[in-house]
């Protein structure tokens, strides 16, 4: 596709339930991010993709959070028991590659837990 | 650790306002700068950037300038339009980092 394309668009889950949180990067794009927007805060950074390979998942705010992505390309984020703080916009971002600056992003994921 | 903070909103102007928001920096090494728009039902967007101290960067009628000494870089339009309204995010990365560092975002909104 010619952009980030991100799904679902919402996500409506029940407190403890798991959620699969879906990224297709823009074709080529070898860097791939995802950040989480809560009401009132800024974009929070959670996890880098460089390739299928995560160097940076420094901002996972717990071990119930985990992402993959394969084939260098779609890249699924995993909630785990999901909590009412985990309520937020997930974003995902990709970018030709590590030295190349601009980041394009996704619409976002609006994750709503009961 | 690195951080940028941006003014609180929300901003609320008339057409044809000038328009600034205030964004200021912390790193710990020497960044680029950028400001990032989201206008309504959109993801982000790179608006301008700026990777050097004294660089200006400028679209859509917006300019930033990257000052050093004051650790800032805002973000000014001379006469905005209902358009602009949107969430502005100014961000920063560090010279052979990975990860984009973002302030909380500003929503602002244009009446006519």
């Amino acid at each position: 596709g010619a952009g980030v394309s991100q799904s679902p668009s919402n996500k409506v889950t029940e407190k403890g339930k798991d959620v699969e949180l879906r990224c297709d990067p823009i074709s080529g794009h070898t860097a791939l991010y995802w950040y989480r927007q809560s009401l009132g805060q800024g974009l929070e950074f959670l996890i880098y993709f460089q390739g299928n390979s995560a160097p940076d998942k420094s901002g996972l705010p717990s071990d119930r959070f985990s992402a993959e992505r394969t084939g260098g390309s779609v890249s699924t984020l995993t909630i785990q028991r999901t909590q009412q703080e985990d309520s937020a916009v997930y974003l995902c971002a990709s970018r030709p590659g590590p030295t190349n600056e601009k980041l394009f992003f996704g619409s976002g994921t609006q994750l709503s837990v009961l | 650790g690195d951080s940028v903070t941006q003014m609180e909103g929300p901003v609320t102007l008339s057409e044809e306002a000038f328009l600034t928001i205030n964004c200021t920096y912390t790193a710990t090494g020497y960044p680029s700068l950028f400001w990032y728009v989201q206008y309504p039902g959109e993801g982000l967007q790179l608006l301008l950037k700026a990777t050097k101290a004294d660089d200006k960067g400028s679209n859509k009628g917006f300019e930033a300038t990257y000052r050093k000494e004051t650790t800032s870089f805002h973000l000014e339009k001379g006469s905005v339009q209902v358009s602009d309204s949107a969430v502005y995010f100014c961000a920063l990365i560090l010279q052979g980092a990975q990860k984009l560092v973002f302030g909380q975002g500003t929503r602002l909104t244009i009446n006519p």
